[in-house]
């Protein structure tokens, strides 16, 4: 069964930084694409950032290119993003998304997210 | 940014009732196009992908169509357990974009 579990959530002043991580089971990890989506509270989805399975190749949604890097460790079976320079902004639920194999651009699974507060 | 749009943003019905969603992307995706079910405090979960394709899984009364810039989520028969929140997603092009939700409630 495909696991994926995030951490390192918490509250962050405004200008700080945290990283995110998401240990994943019960799946070939380096075979996957791997993504990260965010959810304000009481708001819809927005797609954050994914990385492909040879972990060269990213990508990143504007309002967050050059503050948030994602990064995988295949080794060790984990996902991470570090955020940087943080907003208030930026304050919502993060999932860690599986891309689909054959479909890499869908996401059919998710972890139970991880709450970031930006706040002073 | 492809926009995508939902409609209605809330509907409400009744346990049986069929149900129609759409969503319209402002310029063409193909058939480049996701559906995801969301429950209160839950993750989102994959119901169709590639427009009309369903998920492993997923009981067959939910249905995609379209292509192009509309398409259409349809319940048949709901069931208690889909009153949720649904989403689309565009996969045509970066970023990926989601409509903005469609609740969907209890009559």
């Amino acid at each position: 069964e495909v696991h994926l579990v995030e951490s390192g959530g918490g509250l962050v002043q405004p200008g700080g930084s945290l990283r995110l991580s998401c240990a994943a089971s019960g799946f070939p990890f380096s075979s996957f694409w791997m993504h990260w989506v965010r959810q304000a509270p009481g708001k819809g989805l927005v797609w954050v950032s994914r990385i492909i399975s040879d972990g060269i190749s990213t990508a990143y949604a504007d309002s967050v290119k050059g503050r948030f890097t994602i990064s995988r460790d295949d080794a060790k079976n984990t996902l991470y993003l570090q955020m940087n320079s943080l907003r208030a902004e930026d304050t919502a639920v993060y999932y860690c998304a599986r891309g689909s194999g054959s479909h890499p651009y869908y996401f059919d699974s998710w972890g139970q997210g991880t709450l970031v507060t930006v706040s002073s | 940014d492809i926009q995508m749009t939902q409609s209605p943003s809330s509907v409400s019905a009744s346990v049986g009732d069929r149900v129609t969603i759409t969503c319209r992307a402002n310029q063409g995706i193909s058939s480049w196009l996701a559906w995801y079910q969301q429950k209160p405090g839950k993750a989102p979960k994959l119901l169709i992908y590639a427009a009309s394709s369903l998920q492993s899984g997923v009981p067959s009364r939910f249905s995609g169509s379209g292509s192009g810039t509309d398409f259409a989520l349809t319940i048949n028969s709901l069931q208690p357990e889909d009153f949720a929140t649904y989403y689309c997603q565009q996969a045509n092009s970066f970023p990926y974009t989601f409509g903005q939700g469609t609740k969907l409630e209890i009559k």
